[in-house]
């Protein structure tokens, strides 16, 4: 167990929707990533929050959002959603710029 | 951007075999990490390392940061260690860049 924590586990769902995603980082690590696993595209990064504050962004779809609280928890938000946004979005979280600690991950999958 | 290799693609070992997985990647950079990622998708840190050499039980790795490559060494291997295995660069960007992976199947 890392101590990251992830709901849903599954979530099912259909064209066109909307999801969130939530991220609780291991307790007294300030940053919190997003990956996202796909079969076509392998493990990539999404965004990084550190301490509230985005801190860098990967090739993340428009149609996604992501945001850190003040209780350091995060949610990842995908719109309109698509066949192709179907995948294993995992959150990590460090201390700071070194070991990245991994959620057992959510499952989506868009029918 | 960076690029991360690794090789072999697949391994298939029986058990008590020993192997080595590597890892080649294109810049410098400021974290290295090794990745199980068993069959029911939970990616699992084996290792934090940069560089040198560090062991825990049956795995070791070591990162030659000047020559821009990491080895996984699994010794002893069981069915358990079966999975794929990740190595990911951060090249001082705030961002982990994971390799394809190294899909290993072990048989009793």
């Amino acid at each position: 167990d890392s101590g990251v924590t992830q709901t849903p586990k599954h979530l099912i769902t259909a064209t066109g929707q909307r999801v969130t995603l939530r991220c609780s980082p291991r307790s007294g690590d300030l940053s919190v990533y997003w990956y996202q696993q796909s079969l076509d595209q392998g493990l990539q990064f999404l965004i990084h929050y550190y301490n509230g504050e985005e801190r860098a962004k990967g090739n993340i779809l428009e149609r996604f959002s992501a945001q850190q609280f003040p209780d350091l928890h995060s949610e990842l938000n995908l719109s309109s959603l698509e066949l192709g946004d179907s995948a294993l979005y995992f959150c990590a979280s460090s201390v700071g710029g070194d070991t990245q600690y991994f959620g057992p991950g959510t499952r989506l999958t868009v029918l | 951007g960076i690029q991360v290799e690794q090789s072999p693609p697949d391994l298939i070992l029986q058990e008590g075999a020993n192997s080595t997985l590597r890892c080649n990647f294109s810049d410098s950079v400021n974290n290295l990490q090794w990745f199980h990622q068993n069959p029911w998708g939970q990616l699992i840190n084996l290792f934090y390392i940069p560089s040198g050499t560090k062991q825990n039980g049956r795995l070791s790795a070591t990162t030659v940061a000047t020559e821009r490559y990491s080895l996984l060494y699994i010794s002893s291997s069981q069915t358990t260690d079966s999975g794929v295995y990740f190595c990911a660069v951060d090249p001082n960007t705030d961002k982990l860049i994971f390799g394809t992976g190294t899909r290993l199947q072990v048989f009793p």
